[in-house]
């Protein structure tokens, strides 16, 4: 079983619609979690930090719920240039390494 | 601010030769790491050097990747020999340390045929 698991899509979606990706970790001394964004060809980029209290940047919101080890990321008001692979992270404890879910590609259409 | 810099940004080459890739990471970042990120998958962790020393080379096939990061700055990634299946995007990363954010350069994309 994979250490961070995410569904990878594509998710097809059009312009102005809501769309979320999940995400499912299996180790629970996971200690922190990310959404990161990767254009196509690009390097991944920080999106969110996110957190037990859940939190929104925008049109964007995480969630996170540590008893069933589950990441959340929700986009509103979908726009054409969301249109990415969205990675799900956990940094474990120890060396505190960042490991990384295959990506969820999301395109957006006009 | 200068981000992470990567060279070269292309490689092919033919399966048992060998290639190095170099990095350069943010000024003053003490971690640095190399990721290895295969088609169709996420990042994966290969090294990480704090300073000059290495963290974690847990995932680094030793029998034929090497790093290094002698002064504490740039940092080095070699193959040898080369497989079919290291075609994949090497990625550089650095962070303030080893709690901060990561900032990932552009990576090289290594072909081996």
């Amino acid at each position: 079983r994979k250490e961070v698991e995410q569904d990878p899509g594509p998710f097809n979606v059009p312009e102005g619609a809501t769309v979320a990706f999940n995400c499912t970790y299996s180790n629970s001394a996971s200690q922190s979690f990310f959404w990161y964004r990767q254009d196509c060809r690009k390097e991944p980029k920080l999106l969110m930090s996110v957190y037990s209290s859940g939190n929104e940047d925008g049109r964007f919101t995480a969630q996170l719920n540590r008893a069933s080890q589950y990441i959340s990321l929700l986009i509103r008001d979908s726009k054409l240039s969301d249109s990415a692979t969205y990675l799900c992270v956990v940094r474990n404890t120890g060396f505190q390494k960042l490991v990384f879910g295959t990506g969820t590609r999301l395109l957006v259409s006009p | 601010e200068a981000g992470v810099a990567q060279s070269p940004r292309y490689k092919i080459i033919e399966k048992r030769q060998s290639v190095a890739f170099w990095c350069n990471p943010i000024s003053g970042h003490a971690t640095l790491y190399w990721y290895q990120q295969i088609l169709g998958q996420g990042p994966k962790l290969l090294i990480q050097f704090q300073n000059n020393g290495v963290v974690d080379d847990s995932q680094l096939p030793k029998d034929r990747f090497s790093a290094e990061r002698l002064k504490g700055v740039d940092s080095t990634l070699k193959i040898q020999p080369a497989k079919l299946e290291d075609s994949a995007v090497y990625l550089c990363a650095s962070s303030l340390n080893s709690q901060d954010i990561q900032y990932f350069g552009a990576g090289t994309r290594l072909s081996v045929l």
